[in-house]
C-alpha cells in the first residue's frame, strides 16, 4: 500500500524564517494531497489541498509545491511565526478503490522562536 | 461551512469495558466516514472506510469485532471501542469525505484507559 514519509519530524526556526516540510509517497497513482496543521491538543485543520493537476499553490504565508515525478510534496512557510508553531502533517488520499482513504505521514512539529 | 462534530470529546473508561463515539457532518452530506487513530506518539492509523451503502472496509490489525462501526446515514456514523484496553488509548478521528477529494476532520475523541 501506500507509504509516505515526512521530512523533518522537528523543525525548529527563528521568527521570519522560512520552514520547508517535504513529504515523498510510493503510489504513482496518488491523486489528492493535503496538508494539515495540528496545535496541541486539538485536532487537524486542513491548510492546503493539491489535485494532479496543480503544481503550486499559494496560501496565507506559505506555498505548496507538488512534483509528481519525484512524489514529492512540500509545505513552505515563507515568514514563519510564532502562531506557526504545531505538528504539521501530509497526507496522500488513495485512487480506485483506496479513495477516501488518507495515509498521513507521521508528522512535523515546528517550533518558531521570537 | 462543513463542520464535523464528535462526541465525546474525552472519556476515560477502564480496563475491558467498552465506549461507544460519535462523528456527525454538518453543512454538507458526506460520501464516506473514515475513522482514524492518532497514537500517543502522534501517528495516524486508519482503522476503517465506512460508505454508505457499501461494506463497511477495515485495515488490517483492526476487525469489525473490536470496532463494530454504524454508518446509517450521509451525516452520522458511530464507532465502538469493545473490551477497550491501554494500547487502545489515543485520538480517534473521524473524517467526513465531502464529493471526490476533502476530508473534514472532527476534534476527536480522546480515549484514556485506566
Amino acid at each position: 500500500g501506500e507509504q509516505v514519509e515526512q521530512r523533518p519530524p522537528h523543525l525548529s526556526v527563528r521568527e521570519g524564517d522560512s520552514a520547508v516540510i517535504t513529504c515523498t509517497y510510493t503510489d504513482p497513482n496518488s491523486y489528492y494531497f493535503f496538508w494539515y496543521k495540528q496545535e496541541p491538543g486539538a485536532s487537524l485543520q486542513l491548510l492546503m489541498k493539491v489535485f494532479s493537476s496543480t503544481e503550486i499553490n499559494e496560501g496565507q504565508g506559505f506555498t505548496v509545491l507538488l512534483n509528481k515525478k519525484d512524489k514529492r510534496l512540500s509545505l513552505n512557510l515563507t515568514a514563519a511565526h510564532p502562531g506557526d508553531s504545531a505538528a504539521y502533517f501530509c497526507a496522500v488520499s488513495g485512487s480506485g478503490t483506496n479513495t477516501g482513504k488518507l495515509t498521513f505521514g507521521d508528522g512535523t512539529v515546528l517550533t518558531v522562536k521570537p | 461551512g462543513a463542520l464535523v462534530y464528535q462526541y465525546p470529546r474525552r472519556t476515560i473508561c477502564k480496563s475491558g469495558t467498552s465506549m461507544r463515539m460519535e462523528c456527525q457532518a454538518v453543512g454538507f452530506q458526506a460520501t464516506s466516514v473514515a475513522w482514524y487513530r492518532q497514537s500517543p506518539q502522534k501517528t495516524f492509523e486508519l482503522i476503517a472506510l465506512s460508505t454508505v451503502n457499501s461494506a463497511i472496509k477495515y485495515e488490517q490489525n483492526f476487525t469489525q469485532e473490536k470496532f463494530p462501526i454504524s454508518h446509517p446515514n450521509l451525516s452520522f456514523s458511530s464507532m465502538t471501542v469493545l473490551n477497550a484496553y491501554l494500547e487502545d488509548r489515543g485520538l480517534y478521528l473521524c473524517g467526513a469525505r465531502e464529493g471526490q477529494d476533502t476530508q473534514y476532520f472532527g476534534p476527536g475523541t480522546r480515549l484514556l484507559v485506566l
